[in-house]
């Protein structure tokens, strides 16, 4: 049972660069999460998908894109990768909003 | 504007003895209260769950949950070097719609 898969694990970016972060759950959840995660800042959530067909912002989205592909996958976009950015990235699931999330791996992305 | 609170720490406990995390919210109608173990450089894991005033015991873990003072903690009995990790907070405010809110986290050391 794979709960919440993330890839890629790691990712060296250049400056201006973009990537598409992917997200998947298996475990038939109804709302989706990207958080990142920095030093000393704690979790905070970039945007958030509450059902299939819906994604709102959330507190730190500047910068990031999303789609919620499917009831399964939800995916995290950098348009043009900033130093900034350089943070590590979860991914988490849950079945309705006010419900406790799972977490994916987590991906390390690094922008140079 | 809903907080969750938690002393970033370090938490250094011996080997052996009873690690306390403690952690207060400021939305009075909160209804969910989550503890996540969030090991270093690894995704926040799943630990505890309360909903009701008390205690809630498993294993060597108790969560309590004071909904009048409006705070919640974590107990962790026998403390094994094993448990060193960052432990989070996560509340579910009471109004509809809300979701998971997250406490910087506390880190806890547990000294052999």
């Amino acid at each position: 049972n794979a709960g919440v898969t993330q890839t890629p694990k790691f990712q060296v970016l250049k400056t201006g660069q973009s990537m598409t972060l992917q997200c998947a759950q298996d475990m038939n959840h109804n709302s989706m999460y990207w958080y990142r995660q920095d030093p000393g800042m704690g979790l905070r959530l970039i945007y958030y998908s509450a059902s299939e067909g819906t994604t709102d912002k959330g507190e730190v989205p500047n910068g990031y894109n999303v789609s919620r592909l499917n009831k399964r996958e939800f995916s995290l976009r950098l348009e043009s990768a900033a130093p900034s950015q350089t943070s590590v990235y979860f991914c988490a699931s849950s079945v309705r909003t006010d419900t406790e999330a799972f977490f994916g791996q987590g991906t390390r992305l690094t922008v140079v | 504007q809903k907080e969750v609170e938690q002393n970033s720490g370090p938490l250094s406990v011996p080997e052996g003895a009873i690690a306390s995390l403690n952690c207060t919210y400021s939305d009075r109608v909160s209804q969910s209260f989550f503890w996540y173990r969030q090991y270093s450089g690894k995704s926040p894991e799943l630990i505890m769950s309360i909903y009701s005033n008390g205690d809630k015991e498993d294993g060597r873990f108790t969560a309590q949950l004071n909904k009048a003072s409006q705070y919640v903690s974590l107990l962790i009995r026998d403390s094994q070097p094993s448990d060193s990790a960052t432990y989070l907070c996560a509340v579910i405010p009471g109004d509809a719609g809300n979701m998971l809110t997250f406490g910087g986290g506390t880190r806890l050391m547990v000294k052999p």
